[in-house]
Order: C-alpha cells, then structure tokens, then sequence
C-alpha cells in the first residue's frame, strides 16, 4: 500500500519564479495538507484541502495557493519566489482528521 | 512562530541511557501528536494522546499527556543509535497541526 508521494524531491529555481509541488495522498486518505519546514523548524502549516476546497489555512501570503483534484491529489503553487520560500514542502494526507501520513517532501531551493 | 515549545532542543547521549523531550503550550488541544523525523524524509507518526492524564506506552517509548492537555513528554529507556532522529510535537487544532521546533536526539554506540 503505497504512502504518501510528493514530486519533484528536490528542486532549483530562480527568484521571481513560479513552482508547482505535487502531492498523491495515501489510499484510503480524503484531505490533503501542505506544510513549510525551514531549516531547523517544525513544519508550518500552509493549507488544507478536502473536497476539492481549500478549508484552512496557516498565515501564509497569497502568492501560496492550492488545487486538489477529484483522485484526492493535490498541488502547490508558489509565485514570485523568494528567497526566503526555500524550504522542505510536506504534504500530509489523512481521513477525517485521523490517519496523518506524511511523505519525503520536496526540497526547494530558491537561487 | 513555534506556539509549542519543545525543550531540549538537542539531547546526546550513550545507547542504553534513558533521556525525556518536553512540550509545553498556553493552549488547549484536541489532542496531541508526536512525529520522529529522519533527514531528507517527513515525519512519522508515533503516537496520538487525548485524554488529559493519558499515558501511552510504545514498546521502550513512553508517552505522557498532561491534565490540562497544554504539555506532553516522551521518555525513552534503554536508548538506542536507532532511536537518532529529531522528535517533533505537535497540536491538533481542527485539523491543522501547529508543531514544536523540535528536539534532535542523537544516541551513540
């Protein structure tokens, strides 16, 4: 039984870029969570998605959205990078709140 | 901004020394979640305490929820070189999960 899985696991881009992470939650698993880890911190909590809607979300700039599809899959968009956006990017999967499962992550590095 | 605070922030000890990682909050939470997370992988989930008083015990892992569910603790005895990771609390608030910074244990041979 496949777990969570994020794609790219890691990734280059330049400031000012745009990027998109993807996320394929655990089966079984209805909402999708994003989550920012800096270097040395806890993850911080981005979104929330379940049935297609984002119902949460951390204190986070609008140039972070979201989309989730009807497989229950999901992307996170970033535009105008910044520097500051290099991160681990964890997307956790659960079913009704139960179950958090969360995948390798996607490093991002902003250059 | 962390709103659990974890302490220490880094513990090393001997293998077969037992070692305990605190988190405290000013705030109530449905329940409580602690994750140990190795480099370049997420977080695992180890166990998830909601009653206040609740004691959970995971093989040599021993888990504690406090009364007015603000603070947890987890003790390890008998550490062992897998037990190296770094230890993460974290609230659960609806749905969204506010985390510690972290503790990072590194238990050597």
């Amino acid at each position: 039984d496949a777990g969570v899985t994020q794609s790219p696991t890691h990734l280059i881009k330049t400031r000012g870029q745009q990027v998109t992470l993807r996320c394929s939650p655990k089966s079984g698993h209805d909402t999708v969570s994003w989550y920012q880890q800096a270097l040395g911190q806890g993850p911080q909590f981005i979104f929330q998605y379940y049935e297609e809607e984002e119902r949460q979300r951390g204190n986070f700039p609008d140039r972070f959205s979201g989309h989730q599809f009807p497989n229950y899959s999901s992307e996170l968009n970033v535009n105008a990078l910044l520097l500051g956006d290099s991160a681990l990017y964890l997307c956790a999967s659960s079913s009704r709140g139960y179950g958090y499962t969360f995948g390798s992550g996607t490093r991002l590095t902003v250059v | 901004t962390q709103l659990l605070e974890q302490s220490p922030q880094f513990l090393s000890i001997q293998e077969g020394e037992n070692l305990t990682v605190y988190c405290n909050s000013s705030s109530v939470f449905s329940s409580l979640q602690w994750y140990r997370q190795e480099p370049g992988e997420g977080p695992v989930l180890l166990v998830t305490v909601v009653t206040g008083g609740e004691v959970k015990k995971l093989k040599r892992l021993t888990f504690q929820f406090g009364d007015a569910r603000k603070d947890s603790s987890l003790h390890i005895t008998a550490a062992q070189p897998g037990d190296t990771g770094l230890y993460l609390c974290a609230g659960d608030s609806w749905g969204k999960l506010q985390f510690g910074a972290g503790t990072q244990v590194v238990v050597t041979p």
